[in-house]
């Protein structure tokens, strides 16, 4: 079974911290990805990473970075954390070897993250 | 216009009930098709793929229409257990980034 862990499950951080929220995925899959999920809003994609230290954009980048030194870690980094940044965080992995079409997506558990 | 868009319901509906979701998308080169579920505070899940011929697994039924541009899930005899959001998700040629559609609330009451 795949697994994939998000380092804490609640977070509550002050405007202004840097703010780091871990993801590691043990199937050794060459995709992964960071979303956050609002209400209303649905997934959107913040990040994805197709290789190590590979990155790109997704539809929401602004105010966050990441990191992926390992394969199997790939960490979402808020830089000065805003109020408008509370939300669920949500990590995924995928195989990315096969067809690109169909790639099935794991999610962590998530992390909400309150800024306060 | 969102590439892909669901009813966000809810759909209300009693036990035994069959219901049936329909997810629309915008860019006809989408090639592969899924349905994935999400209980309340958990993360999504795979449910299941669509397949042009359409698929069914167990109680789930997945649909695609090509020329309409859109997929649907048919759940029979509705079980309490059912209830959750499904998302439909649409990848585009050749892409590894799938898009998410909001998401459909179902309810199985009583």
């Amino acid at each position: 079974d795949v697994k994939v862990t998000q380092s804490s499950r609640y977070l509550v951080k002050r405007t202004g911290e840097k703010v780091f929220l871990e993801c590691v995925q043990d199937m050794d899959h060459e995709n992964m990805f960071w979303y956050r999920q609002d209400p209303g809003l649905g997934l959107r994609l913040i990040y994805f990473s197709y290789d190590v230290k590979m990155k790109e954009k997704g539809d929401i980048p602004e105010g966050y970075s990441v990191s992926r030194e390992k394969k199997e870690r790939f960490s979402l980094i808020l830089e000065s954390a805003s109020t408008n940044q509370t939300s669920m965080y949500l990590c995924a992995s995928s195989l990315g070897t096969g067809p690109p079409s169909g790639d099935t997506q794991y999610f962590g558990p998530g992390t909400r993250l309150t800024v306060l | 216009r969102k590439e892909v868009e669901q009813d966000p319901g809810p759909f209300n509906v009693p036990e035994g009930a069959t219901v049936a979701f329909n997810c629309t998308y915008s860019n006809s080169a989408s090639q592969s098709f899924f349905w994935y579920r999400q209980d309340c505070r958990k993360e999504p899940k795979l449910l299941m793929s669509v397949y042009s011929s359409g698929n069914e697994d167990g109680r789930f039924t997945a649909q695609l229409n090509r020329a309409s541009q859109y997929i649907s899930l048919l759940i029979r005899d509705s079980k309490l257990s059912d209830s959750a959001t499904y998302l439909c998700v649409v990848y585009t040629g050749g892409s590894y980034i799938p898009t998410f559609g909001r998401g459909t609330s179902l309810i199985v009451h009583p």
